[in-house]
């Protein structure tokens, strides 16, 4: 199954929201991951099961699916949201991740 | 405390091995689901391989039957040899701890469905070149 992200950079304000989107190359149901990276680190779980929030991470992350459509939404944008965002499938191998969709703060 | 801890990554010439550990502390992987994922420094991720609790492996075509991962309960580490490395081989290598979503715990799934990386290690790098 291919990923494929949009866009692969955004750069919005404090206090704006985001939405970026992962289409896949077929349907299938919420089983999709996202990611968060900053520069240097490993990535860093945010949501499965395509809108379930991992322990931990802010509610103004949240995530969503229409058809083949898989969106992350970033809400009150924060200076720490700086970072590389990915979709991942799993719902098949293998298991593919989305190129990235960088996040910058203005 | 979830830890991981990679170490083994280095420079080595194409159609080398290597084989990278991952430590793991705050778990037992015994009884774990765990994965490597990659990256290519500056570029995007790319999941290699998984190993189930019942060690069961599953590989991306792109290492497979070149790579094997495997589990050392002794050690509470999480290994991946590396044969026949290519320059494309070349990248972070990253261990993770992996677990099932709920709605697989509680339904029929097809085996690869529904599993997520939840912790990951500061990764290891390999570099194949002549």
């Amino acid at each position: 199954i291919q990923m494929t992200q949009s866009p692969s950079s955004v750069s919005a304000s404090v206090g704006d929201t985001v939405t970026i989107t992962c289409r896949a190359s077929r349907a299938f149901s919420s089983y999709l991951a996202w990611y968060q990276q900053k520069p240097g680190k490993a990535p860093n779980l945010l949501i499965y099961e395509a809108s379930t929030l991992q322990s931990g991470v802010p509610a103004r992350f949240s995530g969503s699916e229409s058809g083949t459509e898989f969106t992350l939404t970033i809400s009150s944008l924060q200076p720490e949201d700086s970072a590389t965002y990915y979709c991942q499938q799993v719902e098949s191998f293998p298991w593919t991740f989305g190129q990235g969709t960088k996040v910058e703060i203005k | 405390e979830v830890q991981l801890v990679e170490s083994g990554g280095g420079f080595v010439q194409p159609g080398g091995s290597l084989r990278l550990s991952c430590a793991a502390s705050g778990f037992d992987v015994t009884n774990k689901y765990m994965s490597w994922v990659r990256q290519v420094p500056g570029k995007g991720l790319e999941w290699v391989a998984v190993i189930y609790t019942d060690d069961v492996p599953h590989y991306s075509d792109s290492v497979k039957r070149r790579f094997t991962i495997s589990r050392d309960t002794s050690q509470n580490k999480l290994h991946l040899q590396m044969n026949g490395l290519r320059a494309e081989d070349t990248a972070i290598y990253y261990c993770t701890k992996v677990f099932r979503g709920s709605y697989c715990r509680v339904s029929t799934c097809n085996t690869d469905q529904d599993y997520y990386s939840d912790f990951w290690g500061q990764g290891t790098l390999v570099t194949v070149s002549s």
